[in-house]
């Protein structure tokens, strides 16, 4: 069974940095793309960041550039997203998916992250 | 970039069926998309890949009663024989070389 497990929200201050962290089992972690999906209270699914298999290649949503980070780690099956600089605009739920041929289709329960002072 | 757009609401009675459409914008009507389920409080659930030429691939686990098709621009999420576990939204998504884009979702309501 594939399993996606999101850890690292929290509380933070308008200014302030979270890790977030993925771990993925019952999947073959190197063979595809990442993405980190986020959902801010009452809203729809956003975009924000994907990694392809090999983490050469990373895109971002525009709103987040410069200031989020994605990478992967293959002998941890782990996906992060480090977000510096975080804004009150930037509460949400964060969801990982897995992308297979181009969508995501395997997701985890998601992490919440919210920017208060 | 593609863009997809998705009426906000839709409402059938319990045993009916129910027909959700995406459509994608100008210059992008050959694009495979997805759709997913939310239901309240859950995670996205993904259903199925829904190619230009009406060819899906469901997800493992989802019941036959969802289905999709495609005409030109327009992706459809067929709901059939409508049970209460289908109040959710609905989200589509696409993505092109640097980008992924979801839709704004269908709220479904089972009368």
């Amino acid at each position: 069974e594939v399993q996606l497990v999101e850890s690292g929200g929290g509380l933070v201050q308008p200014g302030g940095s979270l890790r977030l962290s993925c771990v993925v089992s019952g999947f073959t972690f190197s063979t595809y793309g990442m993405t980190w999906v986020r959902q801010a209270p009452g809203n729809g699914l956003e975009w924000v960041a994907d990694i392809n298999l090999d983490g050469s290649e990373k895109y971002y949503v525009d709103s987040v550039k410069g200031r989020f980070t994605i990478s992967r780690d293959y002998a941890k099956s782990s996906l992060y997203l480090q977000m510096n600089s975080l804004r009150a605009e930037d509460t949400a739920v964060y969801y990982c998916a897995i992308r297979t041929n181009g969508v995501c289709s395997y997701w985890g329960q998601g992490t919440l992250v919210t920017v208060s002072s | 970039q593609p863009v997809l757009t998705q009426s906000s609401s839709a409402s059938a009675s319990l045993g009916s069926s129910v027909k959700l459409t995406c459509t994608l914008s100008s210059g992008h009507s050959s694009y495979i998309i997805a759709w997913h389920q939310q239901q309240p409080g859950k995670a996205p659930r993904f259903l199925m890949r829904l190619e230009r030429s009406g060819r899906y691939n469901q997800a493992s686990g989802v019941p036959d009663r969802f289905s999709g098709s495609s005409s030109g621009a327009d992706r459809y999420l067929t709901i059939s024989n409508l049970q209460s576990e289908d109040e959710a939204d609905y989200y589509c998504e696409t993505w092109d070389t640097n980008t992924h884009v979801f839709g704004t979702g269908t709220k479904v309501t089972v009368l």
